[in-house]
């Protein structure tokens, strides 16, 4: 089983729609979520990152931990076609490592 | 602006060949990374190091080597001994604790012809 668990999709929904992207995790040591988005043949970048339980917002984007049940989520309200990307999820036990371990991402295509 | 650059954006290599991918950040950060990733397969990783002179394999390090011999760069090289190198590879650098995530380069393609 692998630490982390993300559903490959595609998921492709209509513009203006809300997008709700998940991971699972099975590590309870985990402390630190992040949201990574990666357009095709570039990058990822960081787009949210959360410490601990809880939710955090920042503009269209909100991402939730629920460490009791180890998920995380994030959700794009108003989705645009330039949000059509793949989603990667990762996470960290934090303290003195520094090793992050990732999802394999979600490709989501926002359609106009 | 502090960042990680990798080049080239795009890599051809004859098989039996030996290529450089190469890695550089200004980001003063200690640790850096090589993934691969493939369709379908998510980021795995190669190599890291966490300090000048010291790197360690990840999970695909065969028929890949690495050195750090400067804290701002950390060139992967793909040897002939690599099956199937043709894939797209992403450096990334961190700080010694992971709060806030990598950076990432933004990737170079190599195509083995």
């Amino acid at each position: 089983q692998k630490e982390v668990e993300q559903d490959p999709g595609p998921l492709s929904v209509p513009e203006g729609a809300i997008v709700s992207l998940n991971c699972t995790y099975s590590n309870s040591a985990f402390q630190y979520f992040m949201w990574y988005r990666q357009y095709s043949r570039k990058g990822p970048e960081l787009l949210m990152y959360t410490y601990s339980s809880g939710n955090k917002e920042d503009g269209r984007f909100t991402a939730q931990v629920d460490k009791s049940s180890k998920y995380i989520s994030l959700f794009i309200r108003d989705s645009q076609p330039s949000d059509s990307a793949t989603y990667l999820c990762a996470m960290s036990v934090g303290g003195a490592t520094n090793k992050l371990i990732f999802g394999t991402g979600t490709l989501l295509a926002v359609q106009p | 602006d502090g960042g990680i650059t990798q080049s080239p954006k795009y890599l051809f290599r004859k098989e039996g060949q030996n290529v450089t991918l190469s890695c550089e950040q200004n980001l003063n950060h200690d640790a850096m990374y090589w993934y691969r990733q493939d369709p379908g397969q998510g980021l795995r990783l190669i190599y890291y190091s966490q300090i000048v002179n010291d790197f360690q394999k990840g999970d695909i390090a065969e028929g890949y080597s690495v050195s750090r011999e400067k804290k701002e760069s950390f060139p992967l090289t793909v040897t002939s001994a690599q099956k199937n190198p043709t894939a797209f590879y992403l450096c990334a650098s961190s700080p010694k604790t992971v709060v806030y995530g990598y950076t990432f380069g933004s990737g170079t393609r190599l195509t083995v012809v």
